[in-house]
């Protein structure tokens, strides 16, 4: 079995602060984890994964997040935020192998104050 | 490279009316795809999944139904709506497996029944 535990529906930030969006997971067997982001009426789009290489993960738009297994965290952050990255993140994990089902988090809303 | 479609991206239909939502993909083969829907707060709830054609694995109760008549083509639909089923439906195909595992959206339906 597995989940994902997105802490905070709603984040702000002032621009040019930092982004900090948490995500914990359980999973019974080794995960592969990602984080997606999801503008107004829009689908999601992949922003990076997790699949067992190197645990600092470097993602599109300058974010990244840090595996840490014995946190079962998988957060996501970004040194500077921008008006532009006003959304709402996804965080997902799957079994490695990667071939059973995605289950998301809760999702989590950022706002970006200028 | 591989695309993902849907259509319409937008619906507005009354209680009891019929529903159909078509995704395609195009650039792979033999994808596994998803119907997936938001509702207001409620994040991602998987509908139903498909590995091959003919093949629907139904993960929710409810008065939804799902097809997959060609290899990368996937309909979702409905006899008679009902004001719960209003949301925003996202279609998603990923690889097989020994790939990562990450799934890739179309770009979103959004339903409104009245």
């Amino acid at each position: 079995a597995q989940s994902v535990t997105q802490l905070g529906s709603h984040v702000s930030v002032s621009e040019g602060a930092l982004v900090l969006l948490r995500c914990n997971y359980s999973s019974s067997v080794p995960p592969y984890l990602f984080w997606y982001v999801q503008y107004p009426n829009q689908g999601l789009q992949l922003l990076l994964k997790y699949t067992s290489a190197a645990t600092l993960v470097k993602g599109i738009n300058g974010f990244e997040a840090e595996f840490k297994k014995s946190e079962t965290s998988f957060h996501l952050t970004k040194p500077s935020a921008h008006m532009r990255d006003a959304a709402e993140y996804f965080c997902a994990v799957t079994p490695f192998g990667g071939y059973q089902k995605v289950t998301f988090g809760t999702g989590t809303k950022l706002q970006v104050i200028p | 490279s591989q695309t993902i479609h849907q259509w319409p991206a937008t619906l507005v239909q009354p209680v009891g009316s019929p529903l159909s939502l078509e995704c395609t993909v195009e650039g792979t083969s033999n994808p596994n795809l998803y119907w997936y829907r938001q509702a207001a707060g409620r994040g991602l709830q998987l509908l139903f999944y498909s590995v091959g054609i003919g093949q629907i694995s139904s993960e929710v109760p409810q008065n939804l139904s799902a097809s997959r008549p060609q290899d990368r083509q996937f309909i979702l639909s409905s006899k008679k709506l009902l004001l719960s089923d209003s949301g925003f439906y996202l279609c998603a195909w990923r690889r097989l497996a020994g790939e990562t595992g990450e799934l890739f959206f179309g770009e979103g339906s959004r339903l409104t029944v009245l």
